[in-house]
């Protein structure tokens, strides 16, 4: 399958802080993107749909302020938590499908924790 | 509000059995179905997909589906040990989106 590289695998960061976590696809071209959220012991939720050089769309009862996503080519996507908290705390995995291709191959995660 | 439901198990089977899988989905657009693979702290591998109604096998892994149903499952023959994972359900949606079931625990006992 395709490969989709996401860094980093962990952090860990001071209430108020900003993180950033990078997506990028390895061997093809990813039109689009996805960020999901992972807490312990439940399903992946879609927080956005990131499209190449356009704004991301975000799912219901996700704050797009705070979740900030760029997409600035083919092969990268960048999820900036901002002013994280500790709830903000989760496992964040991004996937990625090639253009006409429904399979989404998925990052490695990243899990964060917030103090 | 797009639903999947999975039985979150645990499903324990011993090795070398049949491990079966069921999924039911709420959203009638919904046009593929993934099966996903999540070991504990690690992020989900595709196993298996299906578009069509019917039955769809790739060497351990059959998947099963009906639209009319709207039910589709998974099973594992010859479970092993490195089986054991939680298995995600995901149809699609608006497209590409997935909708991600809340996943059944498999637990493979040599």
């Amino acid at each position: 399958g395709a490969v989709v590289s996401q860094h980093p695998s962990w952090v860990i960061c001071k209430s108020g802080t900003s993180v950033k976590i990078e997506c990028r696809s390895l061997d093809f071209q990813a039109t689009t993107m996805f960020w999901y959220r992972q807490f312990p012991k439940q399903s992946l939720m879609l927080m956005a749909t990131s499209n190449e050089g356009s704004k991301a769309t975000y799912e219901q009862g996700v704050e797009k302020d705070k979740f900030l996503i760029n997409h600035a080519s083919l092969t990268l996507s960048t999820l900036t938590v901002t002013s994280a908290h500790p709830e903000d705390s989760s496992f964040y995995i991004c996937s990625a499908a090639g253009q006409g291709d429904e399979k989404l191959f998925f990052g490695s995660g990243t899990q964060l924790s917030v103090l | 509000q797009k639903e999947v439901e999975q039985n979150s198990g645990p499903l324990s089977v011993p090795e070398g059995a049949i491990a079966s899988l069921n999924c039911t989905y709420s959203d009638r657009g919904s046009q593929s179905f993934f099966w996903y693979r999540q070991y504990s702290g690690k992020s989900p591998e595709l196993i298996m997909f299906i578009y069509s109604n019917g039955d769809k096998e790739d060497g351990r892994f059959t998947a099963q589906l009906n639209k009319a149903s709207q039910y589709v499952s998974l099973l594992i023959r010859d479970s092993q040990p490195s089986d054991s994972a939680t298995y995600l359900c995901a149809p699609t949606y608006a497209g590409n989106k997935l909708t991600f079931g809340g996943g059944t625990r498999v637990l493979v006992k040599p």
